[in-house]
């Protein structure tokens, strides 16, 4: 059975600029969410994305927006990055059918650096 | 959204059990109390659930009081490879089958050899 997942691992960036991090869910999983973690901090829910459409979002700016494809990878898109954006960016996968109960399995994360 | 409350830090020796409080105070009547754990440099990882009866799993055990606004996850014996952060979260529905986790700072815990 293949894990959740990100790449790239690391990766530095300048104020204003865009990115786009990538997530392959688990096998059998059709839901994505995404999470912020800075440094020292837990992981703050960014959104969530079933069959395609977004489905869930916490309080995270429309710069930050998202893709899922068919085969359930996901995308995360950050426009005009702020020094405030460096953080680690997580990516878990899940089952709808156990959505209330089931445990969310997290990839490794991107490390975001803005300068 | 319903908070948790954790101690910032515990030290538990090796082999030993482990007694991670966690008090949650306005957790309503849906809400799932879930358990996750980060080692370093790695993602969260998920450790156990209840919503109303003590559970026990592989890895660990969770007590829950009976008026649910507290819980106690139980490792029985702590090795090396426990050393982490460990959360303490509430599984909420967000809407339109949306279930978020709102992860706290968590707890965490060094074990000594």
């Amino acid at each position: 059975e293949t894990g959740v997942t990100q790449s790239p691992t690391h990766l530095i960036k300048t104020r204003g600029q865009q990115v786009t991090l990538r997530c392959s869910s688990q096998s059998g999983h059709n839901t994505v969410s995404w999470y912020q973690q800075a440094l020292g901090q837990g992981p703050q829910f960014i959104f969530q994305y079933y069959r395609e459409e977004e489905n869930g979002r916490g309080n995270f700016p429309p710069r930050f927006s998202g893709l899922q494809f068919p085969n359930y990878s996901s995308e995360l898109n950050v426009n005009a990055l702020e020094l405030d954006d460096s953080a680690l960016y997580l990516c878990a996968s899940s089952s709808r059918r156990n959505a209330n109960t089931g445990e969310l399995f997290f990839g490794e994360g991107s490390r975001l650096t803005v300068l | 959204d319903a908070k948790t409350t954790q101690p910032n830090s515990m030290e538990s020796n090796e082999e030993e059990p482990v007694h991670l409080p966690c008090n949650h105070s306005t957790i309503s009547g849906t809400d799932y109390i879930h358990w996750y754990r980060q080692l370093p440099s790695q993602g969260p990882e998920y450790v156990i659930h209840g919503l109303t009866s003590n559970v026990n799993n592989r890895m660990a055990s969770l007590a829950i009081a009976e008026d649910r606004k507290s819980s106690t996850l139980i490792l029985h014996r702590a090795t090396l490879r426990d050393a982490a952060v460990y959360y303490c979260i509430l599984r909420a529905y967000s809407g339109a089958g949306s279930y978020q986790l709102t992860f706290g700072k968590g707890t965490k815990l060094s074990v000594i050899p």
